[in-house]
């Protein structure tokens, strides 16, 4: 059964600081992984969606790297700014099209 | 303005009664999702519909029922058979293409919450 493990469960960090965030899974046989931002209280926002073909994808701040092989995917954020405080979860689809959701990731980002 | 709608925002619900909560969208999309959020905790998937009049259980859909009449409502409706319904619910839509890469547009939530 796949599991999507997110480290860690909770970050702060001075603004203006570079940071990673990690989603391990158990089983390498995806489709897609796809990273949201999710703000209190309210829906998700897609971020990035890695494509299982793909190495990384990239939007402005934000880097999103995929390794099938190592069960790994990190989303890279620079330059933090206090706007990017939220929850950051990643999801994985295996051929189905149904998400298997990490734990998430709290990012507090300090003025 | 094309979206997804959930409502209520909050819903409160007494001891042995079965609340509905209401999802519609005017995307045009195929599939429609229901998921729940505990605090600390992934979504986990309730049901999905991938085309009118049909649905399936998901990984936790016991004590939980669906329907799926039109295109764009899906509606869930918590019976009191579910002892533990306090979570954010979240509803979502994927348009149905079959393309790779497709992805899920999620809703802005309704919050339960057990009198």
């Amino acid at each position: 059964k796949q599991e999507v493990t997110q480290i860690p469960a909770a970050l702060s960090v001075p603004e203006g600081e570079n940071l990673v965030l990690n989603c391990s899974f158990t089983d390498s046989a995806i489709y897609n992984l796809q990273w949201f931002r999710q703000d209190p209280g309210k829906g998700l926002t897609s971020l990035l969606l890695i494509q299982s073909s793909q190495r990384e994808q990239t939007s402005g701040r934000l880097n999103a790297s995929l390794d099938k092989s190592s069960g790994r995917s990190t989303l890279y954020i620079a330059a933090s700014q206090p706007g990017d405080s939220a929850t950051y979860l990643c999801a994985l689809t295996s051929g189905t099209y149904k998400y298997i959701f990490g734990t998430g990731t709290r990012l507090k980002v300090l003025a | 303005d094309g979206g997804i709608t959930q409502s209520p925002k909050y819903l409160f619900r007494k001891e042995g009664q079965n609340v509905t909560l209401s999802c519609e969208q005017n995307l045009n999309h195929d599939a429609m999702y229901w998921y729940r959020q505990d605090p600390g905790q992934g979504l986990r998937l309730i049901y999905y519909s991938q085309i009118v009049n049909d649905f399936q259980k998901g990984d936790i859909a016991e004590g939980y029922s669906v329907s799926r009449e039109k295109k764009e409502s899906f509606p869930l409706t918590v019976t009191s058979a579910q002892k533990n319904p306090t979570a954010f619910y979240l509803c979502a839509s994927r348009p149905g293409t079959g393309r790779v890469g497709e992805t899920q547009y999620f809703g802005p939530g309704t919050r339960l919450l057990v009198l």
